[in-house]
């Protein structure tokens, strides 16, 4: 399975600031998501990030919110803009896994509370 | 609409006991189900799956059972080991989806020795 890098594991930020979540795979990878798991509930699906070109959004998340990133095929980031409480969710990195039955492999996630 | 359900969010077994964890799904364009397995602090990893064309799959300790017309589906975990306790996810994804997945909410296994 592709080993996942997911900095950083973990944030405490204030309302209205940036943070941009950074995911680096050891092999190229064709495709990769960005989730979200707010507290207690299940993993959505923030957006597909597309190599050199514009991320593809799944309903209820905006470029503006959530801008992404991924220039290459290893590396893509994920910033969550202009920040509030309800933001605060783990943020999970994934890549499609080798495995023909294993779908998605995920990153260690990053940890986001904002006050 | 939640299209995978997982109803309870915890569960407490007895080590050594069987742990069975439920899933429910309504929508019946789904043909592939996974169970991923997730600690604190670190992401899901996959765990078993299983195809709509069959109605059991097993992997050691691990079987899933699979009941199209119910529409459910259950983990099985037989013995139940203090490494288990986690929480577990049920996905579900229909054919042609491009990697998408559908998630249940979790369930919260705890092992007590």
């Amino acid at each position: 399975s592709a080993v996942i890098s997911q900095k950083p594991s973990r944030d405490i930020c204030q309302r209205g600031t940036s943070l941009t979540i950074q995911c680096q795979v050891d092999s190229q990878v064709t495709m990769m998501f960005w989730y979200r798991q707010q507290p207690g509930q299940s993993l959505t699906l923030i957006a597909t990030a597309n190599q050199g070109s514009e991320a593809t959004y799944e309903s209820g998340f905006v470029i503006d919110k959530f801008p992404i990133s991924r220039p290459n095929l290893t590396f893509s980031t994920l910033t969550v803009s202009n920040m509030s409480p309800e933001d605060s969710s783990i943020y999970l990195c994934s890549v499609v896994g080798k495995a023909t039955n294993e779908k998605l492999f995920f990153g260690s996630g990053t940890q986001l509370s904002v006050l | 609409d939640q299209q995978v359900k997982q109803n309870s969010p915890s569960l407490s077994v007895q080590e050594g006991r069987i742990s069975i964890l439920n899933c429910d799904y309504t929508n019946s364009m789904f043909d592939y189900f996974l169970w991923y397995k997730k600690y604190p602090a670190e992401g899901p990893t996959f765990l078993i799956s299983i195809s709509s064309i069959k109605d059991k799959n097993e992997d050691g300790r691990f079987t899933v059972f699979l009941n199209k017309s119910a529409k459910h589906l259950s983990l099985h975990i037989v013995p139940s080991q203090p490494g288990d306790s986690a929480v577990y996810f049920c996905a579900a994804s229909a054919m042609d989806s491009n990697y998408q997945l559908i998630w249940g909410a979790g369930t919260k296994l705890i092992i007590k020795p």
